[in-house]
C-alpha cells in the first residue's frame, strides 16, 4: 500500500522566511505533483515531477527517487503564499489513475 | 479559456435526497477526474475518464455513487441516497492527453463543490 507522508503538518512563518515541505512516499512512483489550495478551496496544481528540480518564480521543487523524497521549497515567502500544500503520487507503471495524495501541509506567512 | 467548471459551487441537502453535480471540463482535455477532499481522508480519487469512457470506478465509495460522462463538455456525479458522511468537497479536474503521466501535462482543477448534507 503506497504511503505519502507530508512534514511539517503546519507551518507559520514570517515574511521574507525561506520555506521547505517534505513529502515521503513508500513505493516507486513514475510522477509525483505538487499542489497549492488556496483558503478559498480552489486547487493549483504547481508542479509534475519525475526527476531532479524545477523552478518557477519562487518555488523550488527538488525530488529524490533513491531516497522516495520530494521537497517543496519558497524563497522570500509572503502572505499570499499561505495554503494548503499537497504532495500527490503515481506508482509506476500507473496511469492517470492510481494518485495518493498526502494530507497536506497547512502553511501560514505572517507579515 | 474559462478553466474547469462546477456546479453548483455550494450545495446543502437531506440525507436521503438524491445529490447531482457537474463538470464541464476544459475544451480538448481528454482525461476527466473526479475527487473528493475531506479533512480525515484528504484528498481521493473517486473516478476517471478518458474520452468520455470510465475507466477506473475503483475510488468510488459504494454504490450510492454513480458518475456519467455523456460528451466530451459534460460530466456528472450523482448519490443516490445521500448521507451525512458524504458531506465533503467535490472537485472535478481535467488533463490534456497522458493524464499526468511523465513528460503529460498535469492536471487542472475546478473550484469545486462543497456538500453538506444534513
Amino acid at each position: 500500500k503506497n504511503e505519502v507522508e507530508q512534514s511539517p503538518q503546519n507551518l507559520t512563518a514570517q515574511e521574507g522566511e525561506f520555506i521547505t515541505i517534505n513529502c515521503s512516499y513508500s513505493v516507486g512512483i513514475s510522477a509525483l505533483h505538487w499542489l497549492q489550495q488556496h483558503p478559498g478551496g480552489g486547487i493549483v496544481s504547481l508542479f509534475m515531477l519525475s526527476s531532479g528540480k524545477k523552478k518557477h518564480g519562487r518555488l523550488i521543487a527538488t525530488i529524490n527517487i533513491q531516497e522516495k523524497h520530494s521537497s517543496l521549497h519558497i524563497t522570500a515567502s509572503h502572505p499570499r503564499d499561505s495554503a494548503v500544500y499537497i504532495c500527490a503520487v503515481r506508482p509506476v507503471g500507473g496511469g492517470a489513475d492510481g494518485l495518493t495524495f498526502g494530507k497536506g501541509t497547512h502553511l501560514i506567512i505572517q507579515p | 479559456d474559462a478553466g474547469v467548471i462546477q456546479s453548483p459551487r455550494h450545495e446543502v441537502t437531506e440525507m436521503g435526497q438524491e445529490v447531482t453535480l457537474r463538470c464541464k471540463p476544459i475544451s480538448g482535455h481528454d482525461y476527466l477526474f473526479w475527487y473528493r477532499q475531506t479533512m480525515m481522508r484528504g484528498l481521493e480519487l473517486l473516478i476517471y475518464f478518458n474520452n468520455n469512457v470510465p475507466i477506473d470506478d475503483s475510488g468510488m465509495p459504494e454504490d450510492r455513487f454513480s458518475a456519467k460522462m455523456p460528451n466530451a463538455s459534460f460530466s456528472t456525479l450523482k448519490i443516490q441516497p445521500s448521507e451525512p458522511r458524504d458531506s465533503a468537497v467535490y472537485f472535478c479536474a481535467s488533463s490534456p492527453e497522458g493524464g499526468g503521466l511523465p513528460g503529460q501535462e498535469t492536471q487542472y482543477f475546478g473550484p469545486g463543490t462543497r456538500l453538506l448534507v444534513l
